[in-house]
C-alpha cells in the first residue's frame, strides 16, 4: 500500500533562513505530489504541488523538487519569516486518495 | 463566498450519542473527502465521493456513514459515539477524476466525554 515518510518532524530555523523537509515514497505508481501548510487551529492550506512529469515548481520563496527515481520529494522554503511557522505535511496520489506524510512542525526563530 | 463549509465548528456530547457534521462546497467540485486528524495531527482519509458515488471507504467502523444527496454535499452521521472518535474532522474536495488538488474545509473538532 501507500506509504509515506516525512522527515524532520520538527524544524526550528532563524529568520531569513531557508528550511527543507523531505518525503520518501513507496508507491511508483504515485504522480501527484502537493504540500500543505497547517497553522495552529486551522485548515490544512495547499502551498505548492508537483506532477510525475515536472521535476521542479517554484512559487516566490516555496520550491518543491521531485525525483521519481529515487522516490523523494522535498519542500524549500527561501527567507523564511515568522508566518511561515505551522505544520507542513507532504502527500502523495495514488489509488484514487492522497497519502499524507506525519508533518513538519517549523518554528521560525525572529 | 466560502469555498468549502462545515458545520458546526464544535461539538462535544457524550459516549453513546449519535451526531451528524454537514459538508457543504459551492466549488463546482465532483469530488469530496472525509479526513480524521487526530491528537498527534495525522491526517487520515475516511471516505471518498466522486458525483454522489462511495469511491473510497478507508476501513472504518461502519458506525461511520457518509451521504452525499447531492455532488454539493458530503455528510458524515457517527452512531453510537466512542472516546476515540474524538478527532478533528476535516471535508475537503477536488475537481475530479485527473484534477487532484484538494481543497479543505475549516473542521469540525469533535469532543466526545
Amino acid at each position: 500500500g501507500e506509504n509515506v515518510e516525512q522527515h524532520p518532524s520538527t524544524l526550528s530555523v532563524q529568520e531569513g533562513d531557508s528550511a527543507v523537509i523531505k518525503c520518501t515514497y513507496s508507491d511508483s505508481a504515485s504522480n501527484y505530489f502537493p504540500w500543505y501548510k497547517q497553522e495552529l487551529g486551522k485548515r490544512p492550506q495547499l502551498i505548492i504541488d508537483i506532477r510525475s512529469n515536472v521535476g521542479e515548481k517554484k512559487d516566490q520563496r516555496i520550491a518543491v523538487t521531485l525525483n521519481k527515481t529515487a522516490k523523494h520529494f522535498s519542500l524549500h522554503i527561501t527567507e523564511t519569516q515568522p508566518e511561515d511557522s505551522a505544520v507542513y505535511f507532504c502527500a502523495i496520489f495514488g489509488n484514487e486518495k492522497l497519502t499524507f506524510g506525519t508533518g513538519t512542525r517549523l518554528t521560525i526563530i525572529p | 463566498d466560502t469555498a468549502v463549509s462545515q458545520t458546526p465548528k464544535y461539538l462535544v456530547t457524550q459516549m453513546g450519542n449519535d451526531k451528524s457534521i454537514k459538508c457543504e462546497q459551492n466549488l463546482g467540485h465532483d469530488t469530496m473527502y472525509w479526513y480524521k486528524q487526530d491528537s498527534k495531527k495525522f491526517l487520515k482519509i475516511m471516505f471518498s465521493y466522486n458525483n454522489k458515488e462511495l469511491i473510497i471507504n478507508e476501513t472504518v467502523p461502519n458506525r461511520f456513514s457518509p451521504k452525499s444527496p447531492d455532488k454539493a454535499h458530503l455528510n458524515l452521521h457517527i452512531n453510537s459515539l466512542e472516546l476515540g472518535d474524538s478527532a478533528v474532522y476535516f471535508c475537503a474536495s477536488s475537481p475530479g477524476p485527473g484534477a487532484y488538488e484538494q481543497y479543505f474545509g475549516p473542521g469540525t473538532r469533535l469532543t466526545v466525554t
